[in-house]
């Protein structure tokens, strides 16, 4: 059982606004820890997509954006594209365990 | 540029060993300051980290799977490897390797494309 959750799913029309909430408590995200986002489309591997809760990798689209306060972060979609339909998840350190830990996944839908 | 490649049987039975192997091109895993790292995705479901080494060969594991777990580095093959141990139908994923950054707390970067293991007798 993650100690970071996301909702299952969030869904958009193409050319809208998503965001994904990451909730995460003081030992991991809450600590200061960063925050790391992946996508990872039908079938494939995941994906980089944000670094250091609000960097994107060359090659990513400035569609997507990252945010971070207190314990929880989010990744934000703007101008939503039938092509970001995928799973997103966050990833961060948690203290207590010890361990790098992925957030509980969300399926982004474009309707 | 970056590859990985993981390997290794398709098929485990139950209470066996679990053994794959993650070759790496486009870097060297002993000269390079990174960690590399294990995940692994129950199909349907999300993404669980299994644990990292480094390129000095200490080891971070997932303390659930800690018990039965041994992960390593063969330099001379630059090649890292993951051995689970006792397994049941609940370790039956897709098991990626990876590679971090300088620590623990920077993201998994790259990725191979992931090997299925099915456990079943």
């Amino acid at each position: 059982q993650s100690v970071v959750t996301q909702p299952p799913s969030v869904s958009g029309a193409p050319g809208q606004r998503v965001t994904i909430p990451c909730t995460g408590s003081s030992s991991n995200i809450g600590a200061g820890y960063d925050v790391h986002w992946y996508q990872q489309l039908p079938g494939t591997a995941p994906k980089l997509l944000i670094y250091g809760n609000n960097n994107r990798p060359s090659g990513v689209p400035d569609r997507f954006s990252g945010s971070k306060s207190g314990t929880s972060a989010s990744l934000a979609i703007t101008g939503l594209q039938a092509e970001d339909e995928a799973d997103y998840y966050c990833q961060s350190y948690d203290s207590l365990s010890g361990s790098t830990v992925f957030g509980t996944g969300t399926k982004v839908t474009v309707l | 540029q970056l590859q990985l490649q993981e390997s290794g049987p398709g098929l485990v039975k139950p209470s066996e060993t679990l053994s794959l192997t993650c070759t790496v091109s486009g870097d060297s895993i002993s000269s390079s300051s990174y960690y590399w790292g294990w995940i692994r995705q129950p199909p349907g479901k999300g993404l669980e980290w299994i644990g990292n080494i480094y390129y000095s060969g200490r080891t971070y594991y997932n303390s659930s799977l800690k018990s039965r777990l041994t992960i390593s580095v063969d330099s001379s093959k630059n090649q890292f490897s993951v051995k689970l141990t006792s397994v049941t139908a609940a370790d039956t994923a897709v098991y990626y390797c990876a590679r971090g950054g300088a620590t623990v707390t920077r993201p998994l970067g790259y990725w191979g494309q992931g090997t299925l293991v099915i456990v079943s007798s």
